[in-house]
């Protein structure tokens, strides 16, 4: 059974700071996505890594994954408030065809 | 507009009751899915269609039912059967299952039983 772990669960953290979410696999898969999830709201996708050493940025997000480690990290650089949501990685069981296990979620808060 | 709508937004409904969940997508998908999240967790998967008139079960399948009638449409029905329904309910679709598709989401239902 797959199992996907993230860490820290929850995160505050200053505007301006860097911090790192992990996010942990069981099994092998090449595929792992990022998305993001406001309050009362849906998710948000916000990548897609699809091989070893898959490395995406979009503004002060920058994700990265290392099938070898079974390991994803979402880094962040220098925190702003309209980042504070909740974060889910979700890794793809392929050989069951599309289908998705989350992690449970880090709950981000950016304080001024 | 694509996307995907969910209706309806907020679903209030006493135990005992079946409720039926709508899902419809204008992004000429053909794989959907349906999603549990309950407070402070992840989702778990329920029931997923690749191709129209077949689904198979997810993760949390028991208590649940889905059809698949038309390409665009893809509901879920809550039985008196599921134990704890009071859930936030997601549906997705993506363009297939292949190695590009992203499963995008729509905005959710909430599900109180009373």
């Amino acid at each position: 059974e797959l199992k996907v772990e993230q860490n820290p669960l929850f995160l505050s953290m200053q505007e301006g700071k860097n911090y790192t979410i992990y996010c942990n696999y069981s099994t092998t898969s090449d595929r792992l996505y990022w998305y993001r999830q406001d309050p009362g709201k849906s998710l948000e996708s916000l990548f897609v890594l699809l091989s070893n050493g898959a490395v995406k940025q979009e503004g002060r997000l920058m994700a990265s994954l290392d099938t070898k480690a079974r390991l994803s990290t979402l880094h962040i650089t220098a925190a702003v408030h309209d980042l504070s949501a909740t974060y889910f990685c979700a890794v793809d069981r392929r050989a069951s065809g599309s289908r998705l296990t989350f992690g449970e979620g880090t709950q981000l808060t950016v304080n001024p | 507009d694509g996307g995907i709508t969910q209706s309806p937004k907020y679903l209030f409904r006493k135990e005992g009751q079946n409720v039926t969940l709508s899902c419809e997508q204008n992004l000429n998908h053909d794989a959907m899915y349906w999603y549990r999240q309950d407070p402070g967790q992840g989702l778990r998967l329920i029931y997923y269609s690749q191709i129209v008139n077949d689904f198979q079960k997810g993760d949390i399948a028991e208590g649940y039912s889905v059809s698949r009638e038309k390409k665009e449409s893809f509901p879920l029905t809550v039985t008196s059967a599921q134990k704890n329904p009071t859930a936030f309910y997601l549906c997705a679709s993506s363009m297939g299952t292949g190695t590009m598709d992203t499963q995008y989401f729509g905005p959710g239902t909430r599900l109180t039983v009373l």
